[in-house]
């Protein structure tokens, strides 16, 4: 079965530069969640998207932004990047529109080192 | 807000025998869903199973089940017959599933508990 596939897995960066890490739901899916887990920390969730929309938002920088496209696939941008936003980032995608669905499904995560 | 605290920062079990991981968890929401995932330290968040507030069982899927005591708000993972390959960080995780909630599908995770399987 189709899963929650990310690219890259690995991405390095310099300060200041900015990073973009994609992130492809399972089919049918229509909500798509992004986290962000820092070494030995639990998932923080950053931002959501149901239905190509904005959904919710965490407290996050302005220097983090995201959208999703018009098919279901979503796009994490991350401006100016500073030491601290090395991190895990992981996306997960679920099917909001059923209420008796018990999916949530993450993708392998995209390691970010900012050096 | 929701909260999920998970006590147990490391655990240890031999081979074969059974080990229960806990989660409690604290929400005004009538209405959510509690769910386990495995993490290995290649970082992808493996699903393992999702107890539902208003299920009535405990739910199962393999060596896995959920111990799900909603008037003591915990969630406990029983992994029965341990494996090397269950050697990983386990993370308790509780989302809001009230009707028409923007939030609705957001998972807050608990701390996580270092799971070591010894020979």
């Amino acid at each position: 079965a189709a899963g929650v596939i990310q690219s890259p897995r690995h991405l390095i960066k310099e300060k200041r530069e900015t990073a973009t890490l994609k992130c492809y739901p399972i089919p049918r899916h229509d909500t798509v969640y992004w986290y962000q887990q820092g070494p030995g920390q639990d998932p923080q969730f950053l931002i959501s998207f149901y239905e190509k929309m904005q959904s919710d938002k965490g407290s996050i920088p302005d220097r983090f932004s995201a959208r999703q496209f018009p098919n279901y696939s979503s796009e994490l941008n991350v401006n100016a990047l500073l030491l601290g936003d090395s991190a895990l980032y992981l996306c997960a995608s679920s099917l909001v529109s059923d209420y008796m669905n018990t999916e949530a499904f993450f993708g392998q995560g995209t390691r970010l080192t900012v050096v | 807000a929701q909260k999920i605290t998970q006590t147990q920062p490391g655990m240890f079990v031999q081979e074969k025998e059974a080990v229960t991981l806990d989660c409690t968890y604290d929400t005004s929401d009538p209405s959510y869903g509690l769910f386990w995932y495995k993490q290995p330290s290649s970082g992808e968040m493996i699903f393992l199973i999702y107890q539902g507030s208003y299920d009535q069982q405990n739910a199962t899927e393999g060596r896995y089940s959920l111990n799900f005591q909603k008037a003591r708000k915990s969630a406990n993972l029983v992994i029965s017959a341990s494996q090397l390959g269950d050697s990983a960080m386990y993370f308790c995780a509780m989302r809001d599933e009230g009707a028409g909630g923007t939030s609705y599908g957001k998972l807050t995770f608990g701390q996580g508990t270092i799971l070591t399987v010894h020979p």
